[in-house]
């Protein structure tokens, strides 16, 4: 089956410093990525859509200079989370499309911000 | 725009027990429906899916789902579930005219006790 990872599973930095978030679809090439965001014991929310080689769609309430998203190849899209500050703290979610099929998922990403 | 409902927050069985997490949707056009199953601390796994035909879907784990369009329901059901079933189960809708985009609900947490 397709595959999704993302680099690293789990990120400590402090507050005000940068983290770039990896998301990889190891054994097809992805036509869209889609970035979640889960809180504790809460839903996945869509935080944007990005398409190869074009910029990234954001939801409603969504910074787009705060979270800053990538997507150069068919095969990876990053997720930068710009001055992070403590709230920013959450489960950070990619997933990976094939055209006209179903969404894969990666392993999410634990950030905490000091 | 689609909406997604699960009704049960969390579902308490014992082990070997039947379970049904319930789930209803609200679209104005026709859509895909989907059942994922996240482990703690790691991504989403899809469990199964119903795009079109018959309406009772069978997916991986002994799991499966009868879609209802009269009841605007997709349930999910397992005749006999076991203590590695416990996680947290997410249903999620996509427009069939608009891409791969999901809408998910809120999430049930499923407790298997010994």
């Amino acid at each position: 089956g397709a595959v999704v990872s993302q680099h690293p599973s789990r990120v400590i930095c402090k507050s005000g410093t940068s983290v770039k978030i990896e998301c990889r679809s190891l054994d097809f090439q992805a036509t869209t990525m889609f970035w979640y965001r889960q809180f504790p014991k809460k839903s996945l929310m869509l935080m944007a859509t990005s398409n190869e080689g074009s910029k990234a769609t954001y939801e409603q309430g969504v910074e787009k200079d705060k979270f800053l998203i990538n997507h150069a190849s068919l095969t990876l899209s990053t997720l930068t989370v710009t001055s992070a500050h403590p709230e920013d703290s959450s489960f950070y979610i990619c997933s990976a499309e094939i055209a006209g099929e179903t969404q894969y998922f990666g392993p999410g990403t634990r950030l905490l911000v000091l | 725009a689609q909406s997604v409902t699960q009704l049960d927050s969390q579902v308490p069985v014992f082990e070997e027990a039947p379970v049904e997490l319930r789930c209803n949707y609200s679209s104005s056009v026709s859509v895909y429906l989907f059942w994922y199953v996240q482990y703690p601390n790691q991504g989403l796994q899809l469990l199964l899916k119903y795009l079109s035909g018959s309406t009772l879907v069978k997916g991986i784990n002994g799991f499966e789902a009868e879609f209802n369009k009269s009841q605007t329901s997709f349930h999910l059901r397992k005749p006999s579930v076991h203590i590695s079933d416990t996680a947290e189960y997410f249903c999620a809708v996509s427009a069939s005219n608009a891409g791969n985009m999901l809408t998910f609900g809120g999430g049930t947490r499923l407790m298997v006790k010994p």
